[in-house]
């Protein structure tokens, strides 16, 4: 199946420092990628769709100035939490999605997750 | 309301049980259904996809009721190794306009199969 790789897989640092999280899919071309965000014991909850070429769309409540997504080529996307707190500690994955755009019954194919400790 | 709701358990089961875990949804719009499976501090994946004709895989079977906005999932049998959180997902179109979608989450139900 498709795979879909982040890096770093975990990262701990300084309150206010920023943090770049890069999610790649390395077996297929993805013109859109999902981030999100889980905390413990709760769903997974959308952050923003980055599509190739555009610019992200956010969820509601999710501040796009502090949360910097960039979607430079079809196999490349990276979301930089700038200006850490540790309430932004989280556990934050990554999605690709295969297949046609346009159908319901495409797959995402999720990222290992990047698990960030803002101190 | 939530989106998608779901029992989050835990459900405690011996090796061999059956166990059925039940999801509904609120949007009667949602174009596709999925189970994914989560390990602890990892990342979901998928488990099967859900169809309106009920669809089987080995010890897994999902069904979808439509009219009532239920989702359902049994595992036969089950396994040590089936002891995760099992995730409801439900495809939605985005309000935005286009053809974006996105997957809304359950909570996830919890199962422990114990020996």
């Amino acid at each position: 199946g498709a795979v879909v790789s982040q890096h770093p897989s975990r990262v701990i640092c300084k309150s206010g420092t920023s943090v770049k999280i890069e999610c790649r899919s390395l077996d297929f071309q993805a013109t859109t990628m999902f981030w999100y965000r889980q905390f413990p014991k709760q769903s997974l909850m959308l952050m923003a769709t980055s599509n190739e070429g555009s610019k992200a769309t956010y969820e509601q409540g999710v501040e796009k100035d502090k949360f910097l997504i960039n979607h430079a080529s079809l196999t490349l996307s990276t979301l930089t939490v700038t200006s850490a707190h540790p309430e932004d500690s989280s556990f934050y994955i990554c999605s690709a999605r295969s297949g046609d755009y346009h159908t319901s019954t495409d797959t995402q194919y999720f990222g290992p997750g990047t698990r960030l400790t803002v101190l | 309301r939530k989106e998608v709701e779901q029992d989050p358990g835990p459900f405690n089961v011996p090796e061999g049980a059956t166990v059925a875990f039940n999801c509904t949804y609120s949007n009667s719009a949602s174009q596709s259904f999925f189970w994914y499976r989560q390990d602890c501090r990892k990342e979901p994946k998928l488990l099967m996809s859900v169809y309106s004709s009920g669809n089987e895989d080995g010890r897994f079977t999902a069904q979808l009721n439509r009219a009532s906005q239920y989702i359902s999932l049994l595992i036969r049998d089950s396994k040590l190794s089936d002891s995760a959180t099992y995730l409801c997902v439900v495809n939605v179109k985005c309000s935005n306009a286009g053809n974006n979608r996105k997957l809304i989450w359950g909570l996830g139900t919890s199962l422990a199969v114990n020996p």
